[in-house]
């Protein structure tokens, strides 16, 4: 099984509609992202959540919202879907200081795709 | 704004050739840099990193040179094979944030 699972793999909806993007993991990490990915743009952090209580903004937080329901569950909303949100969109973990100083490995999901028409 | 970000899109390379994968940043605060492997409808996987009081760090047929003079890293593979086919991204950050800050990646492509 997958250490960071993320659902729907896929999903196509239409242009105002409320989506959600749900992670959850089994490594016991306190860090968990969202990231998007478009093609020539790379990754780009949208929020991050150091640990239940804690929400940050990313570099590209409008139009998303973010909800930490426990350690091991962290999940994606657009309020209000439209076409340019369509994109790749990663979950990921990291254990931080649980790992040492300065560590950065990020562990992935596999990817939900969301088409936005 | 900081960035990370890679001089090539595509490389391809002969099944058994050595393969090079180069990559520049801004931010000189950057102390952490890490190479990253997507394979095609897959989530990226670690490879390999490297902390900015080094400038080489060796894995299994994986080697990062680091340039703090000129910020540039690159990752280099040797003896390329097939299984290495997909996109590199490498990825810095610096301070306690753990925030990463990718680059736009590099299509490794290996013909046999």
């Amino acid at each position: 099984d997958a250490d960071v699972t993320q659902t729907p793999r896929n999903r196509i909806t239409k242009t105002g509609k409320r989506i959600m993007l749900e992670c959850s993991q089994t490594k016991g990490h306190d860090r968990m992202y969202w990231y998007r990915q478009d093609p020539g743009l790379g990754l780009r952090l949208i929020y991050y959540s150091f640990d239940v209580k804690d929400i940050n903004k990313g570099e590209i937080s409008d139009g998303y919202s973010v909800s930490r329901q426990a350690q091991a569950k962290f999940s994606l909303s657009l309020e209000s879907a439209i076409p340019n949100q369509t994109a790749l969109y990663f979950c990921a973990t990291s254990g931080g200081e649980q790992r040492g100083a300065n560590t950065g490995e990020l562990f992935f999901g596999e990817g939900s795709r969301l088409t936005v028409l | 704004g900081e960035s990370v970000g890679l001089h090539l899109p595509t490389l391809s390379v002969q099944e058994g050739d050595n393969s090079i994968i180069n990559c520049a940043y801004s931010n000189s605060a950057s102390d952490y840099f890490i190479w990253y492997k997507q394979e095609s409808g897959k989530g990226p996987q670690f490879i390999i990193d490297i902390r900015s009081n080094m400038d080489k760090r060796q894995g299994q047929r994986v080697t990062v040179l680091l340039n703090k003079t000129v910020k540039h890293l690159s990752l280099q593979i040797a003896a390329t094979q097939p299984g290495d086919s997909a996109v590199y991204f490498c990825a810095g950050h610096g301070g306690a944030t753990n925030k990463l800050i990718f680059g736009t990646g590099t299509l490794l492509a290996v013909q046999p």
